[in-house]
């Protein structure tokens, strides 16, 4: 059974950094591509980052990008997302997720969710 | 553009079907995938590649695309069905993903 677990998330202050981890079981990890989705409360989803098996290149969503920083380990089945600087709007719950196929085009696994508060 | 457009909110007869639309040019070169998600719940996959369900996902649910616009049908709607629908696609060069802004649709 495909399982991600997310974990990481809390209360930080505006500036502050958090790192969220996800911890994958259940299938070869090192062939398939991530990715970090977000979900504002009351709002919509909005993608924020993905990485290619082999972390050649990553992509990010314009409103994180030069502050988020998404990384993985395939030797530990791991996957991250490093965020630095945070604003308010950078509140949401925060899914790890997996691509059912390499060319991005559809999610078909989710972990079930971090919670980041970027509050004073 | 990228952008990735729905109708923020459909209602449906229980057992009538319902179609929720997703509008953008993008579409026009990459199909869209479908998510429902219910309150407190991760979204879940129900179509992608335009038409393909996952194992677990009913045959009541369809997909298709017409020009820049994605569908999803629900043919016989159940009252479990009511959940905001997003669907999801690539912007032009392939490498980032788009969310449309979702669908709420209730089932009466």
């Amino acid at each position: 059974e495909v399982q991600l677990v997310d974990s990481g998330g809390g209360l930080v202050k505006p500036g502050g950094s958090l790192r969220l981890s996800c911890e994958a079981s259940g299938f070869s990890f090192r062939i398939y591509s991530m990715t970090w989705v977000r979900q504002a409360p009351g709002r919509g989803l909005e993608w924020v980052s993905s990485i290619p098996p082999s972390s050649n290149y990553m992509y990010y969503a314009e409103s994180v990008e030069g502050r988020f920083t998404i990384s993985r380990d395939n030797a530990k089945n791991s996957l991250f997302l490093q965020m630095n600087n945070l604003r308010a709007e950078d509140t949401a719950v925060y899914y790890c997720a997996r691509f059912g196929w390499n060319d991005f085009s559809h999610i078909d696994h989710w972990g079930q969710g971090t919670l980041v508060t970027v509050s004073s | 553009s990228s952008e990735l457009t729905q109708d923020p909110a459909v209602s449906v007869a229980l057992g009538q079907t319902v179609t929720i639309t997703c509008r953008g040019d993008t579409l026009r070169t990459y199909f869209a995938s479908w998510y429902q998600q219910k309150p407190g719940q991760a979204p879940l996959l129900v179509l992608y590649h335009q038409d393909n369900r996952p194992s677990e996902i009913p045959d009541r649910f369809s997909g298709s695309t017409s020009g820049n616009t994605a569908s999803l049908t629900i043919t016989g709607a159940q009252a479990e069905d009511e959940a905001d629908y997003y669907c999801h696609s690539r912007d032009s060069s392939g490498n980032l993903v788009v969310f449309g802004g979702g669908t709420k649709l209730t089932v009466l």
